[in-house]
């Protein structure tokens, strides 16, 4: 099994909705990241976690609260989201101690913050 | 600091015509190369990649080939198909100086027409 399964496809929220995001993999891989794409531009990195321990949190709003409840397992947790938060949501896997660090990655969630 | 340069779309080929998308770089230590393509829709794909020097990542025709001496990996198709229209990106990841991160091009939007 070489996928990263994400759910749901689209979300729209208002901007005082809770909502979350999952990603699933069942490929071993130790480190797993969040991204955020805006249109026609490449995804930003949010967060890595490593062995399902934050490692990398690239400043992102504490609107933005992610999870990692095991090891192939990743949850983003939003919360009084903006509009401008609107964007398509990447979580992507690789296997850790990889030096080629190999990323896979989900469908996405497309989201819109009304 | 890393950083990737590709060059700027969009490029529109009509079907059976030779591919060529440009991507150079810079890195401080040892990067491992990358490129992603994004179908409309969808998430990112690993395409093909390359882990050293002189090293050619292949894959559904597509070719690219680590150039250390011009610090280039410039992808390549003999004859692309409507398929293929998509956004590619060039990505390096450097371990030693940026761990866990993936350095992104702009991304070239390909519109194949028949």
């Amino acid at each position: 099994d070489t996928e990263v399964t994400q759910t749901p496809k689209h979300l729209v929220m208002g901007m005082t909705n809770k909502k979350s995001l999952k990603c699933e993999q069942h490929m071993g891989h130790r480190a797993m990241y969040w991204y955020k794409q805006k249109a026609k531009k490449p995804p930003e990195l949010m967060f890595v976690y490593s062995y399902e321990k934050l490692s990398i949190n690239e400043s992102v709003p504490s609107r933005f609260s992610p999870e990692c409840p095991n090891s192939s397992l990743l949850n983003l947790h939003l919360h009084a989201l903006q509009p401008e938060d609107s964007a398509l949501y990447l979580c992507a896997s690789s296997q850790e101690g990889n030096s080629y660090n190999e990323q896979f990655f989900g469908p996405g969630t497309r989201l819109t913050v009304l | 600091g890393n950083s990737v340069t590709q060059m700027e779309g969009p490029v529109t080929l009509s079907e059976e015509a030779f591919l060529t998308i440009n991507c150079t770089y810079t890195a401080t230590g040892y990067p491992s190369l990358f490129w992603y393509v994004q179908y409309p829709g969808e998430g990112l794909q690993l395409l093909l990649k390359a882990t050293k020097a002189d090293d050619k990542g292949s894959n559904k025709g597509f070719e690219a080939t680590y150039r250390k001496e011009t610090t280039s990996f410039h992808l390549e198709k003999g004859s692309v198909q409507v398929s293929d229209s998509a956004v590619y990106f060039c990505a390096l990841s450097d371990r030693k100086t940026s761990g866990s991160r993936l350095t992104f091009g702009e991304g070239t939007q390909l519109t194949v027409n028949p």
